[in-house]
């Protein structure tokens, strides 16, 4: 199992660009997340998906969508960046929303220009 | 929103010695979680709590979810380098789908 997978490692954007954070997973796990990570904030929640079709809004949703059409992946799209949302960015999954062990992707740093 | 208030937000201590942090929240909380991250690395669960009063070990690591169910606290014996990182709570409110983090604790550690 190559567990939560997310691509790319690194990015840069210049403001108003757009792009999409990948993430997959393969222990077929109904709940997925994408957490953004700034300093001293701890990790803060974005979106989540309580299984295939189904997405919510989290803490910080604004300038983030997210759709989940697979059980395996949960892209994050960015659709017109800023330099606020330079940050770490997680996706994490758990077998279920009730089953609390999430685990973690290896992250993505992005920097908006 | 929900708020964890954790604390220290730093830790440099000398190997050998025992850790304490501890994390507060707004609200009751039905799960309490302490996660590790390493830099560079996402976070890795450590220790799960599921009931008021629960008094959980992993190796060194003891964890307890409080009898308020507002706070957890997390203490490392026998500090070691390999224990440096920041440690996170997090919390699963009864009846969401959200879990909340704290804003962690850095700990170094001194051979």
């Amino acid at each position: 199992n190559a567990g939560v997978t997310q691509t790319p490692k690194f990015q840069v954007l210049k403001t108003g660009q757009s792009m999409t954070l990948q993430c997959a997973q393969d222990m077929n796990h109904e709940y997925m997340s994408w957490y953004r990570q700034d300093p001293g904030m701890g990790l803060r929640l974005i979106h989540y998906s309580v299984g295939a079709g189904i997405t919510d809004q989290g803490e910080v949703p604004n300038g983030y969508n997210v759709s989940r059409s697979t059980t395996e992946d949960f892209p994050l799209r960015l659709l017109s960046a800023a330099p606020s949302q330079t940050s770490v960015y997680f996706c994490a999954s758990s077998r279920d929303s009730s089953y609390n062990e999430q685990f973690f992707g290896p992250g993505t740093r992005l920097t908006v220009l | 929103g929900q708020q964890l208030n954790q604390s220290p937000q730093s830790m440099f201590i000398q190997e050998g010695e025992d850790v304490s942090m501890n994390c507060t929240s707004s609200s009751i909380f039905n799960t309490w979680l302490w996660y590790k991250q390493d830099p560079g690395e996402g976070p890795v669960l450590l220790i799960a709590l599921y009931k008021a009063g629960e008094l959980t070990s992993n190796g060194r690591l003891t964890a307890q979810f409080g009898i308020t169910r507002k706070d957890s606290f997390l203490n490392i014996s026998a500090s070691i380098p390999s224990d440096v990182g920041i440690y996170f709570c997090a919390g699963h409110p009864y009846n969401f789908n959200k879990f909340y983090f704290g804003s962690g604790t850095k700990l170094n550690v001194k051979p």
